[in-house]
């Protein structure tokens, strides 16, 4: 079955800066790669997704890259803010079900 | 309008005992997945709904965990004689149709077993 990695677990950035959360994945036949970001007692909502036949995708402050030959996708967040503070979940998901990475806590330092 | 709805939002009980889970999708969604969440843990699959399809049950830890969804509408999980490993939030999620991708989570149920 499918396999998801993602790195770093925990990530602190200051205010302003950029950060970068990579995710590796092992099935060839997945192809959406959405980006899900959940607060703290809440549930995860997507922020961002990326389908096979794209190699980038952005969204104001936010972008996801995908590598399919290296099955590495990437979320890269600019101009960080408190408010980006979370945990964020990657996933690989092919005509049914998504596998989910671990998780990457996000801190953002004002 | 109205979002992935779960009940109950809280669950203690006691070790042994049975445990029903409610999840109740966005109306017209024909996809359904239970998921399991421990404490600042990722998640992990249980199991997966696709409209009249037999279920994708591969992701149910052991024989205790068991879902159905009546009528293509409201799902619920059972676990059966609970363990204290069982403790974690099980977070529902439903998507619009075959081939749409985007899961709409519900607000989870924290399951404690004591």
């Amino acid at each position: 079955g499918e396999n998801v990695e993602q790195h770093p677990s925990t990530l602190s950035v200051q205010e302003g800066d950029s950060a970068v959360i990579k995710c590796t994945y092992s099935d060839s036949a997945s192809n959406y790669f959405p980006w899900y970001k959940q607060e703290l007692g809440k549930r995860p909502q997507l922020i961002i997704d990326i389908r096979s036949n794209v190699g980038e995708k952005k969204d104001q402050r936010i972008a996801v890259t995908l590598n399919k030959t290296a099955k590495h996708f990437s979320l890269h967040i600019t101009e960080t803010q408190p408010e980006d503070s979370a945990v964020y979940f990657c996933a690989a998901k092919d005509a049914g079900k998504s596998t989910f990475g671990d998780g990457t806590t996000l801190t953002v330092k004002p | 309008g109205a979002g992935v709805s779960q009940s109950p939002s809280n669950k203690v009980t006691e070790k042994g005992k049975d445990v029903e889970l409610r999840c109740d999708p966005i109306s017209g969604h024909t996809a359904l997945y239970w998921y399991r969440q421990s404490l600042g843990q990722g998640l992990e699959f249980l199991i997966y709904f696709q409209g009249n399809s037999a279920p994708d049950k591969s992701g149910l830890p052991s024989d205790r965990f068991s879902a159905e969804r009546t009528g293509g509408s409201v799902s619920t999980l059972t676990i059966q004689r609970t363990q204290q490993e069982d403790s974690a939030v099980y977070l529902c999620a439903s998507s619009p149709q075959r081939g749409a991708d985007e899961q709409f989570f519900g607000p989870g149920t924290r399951l404690t077993v004591l």
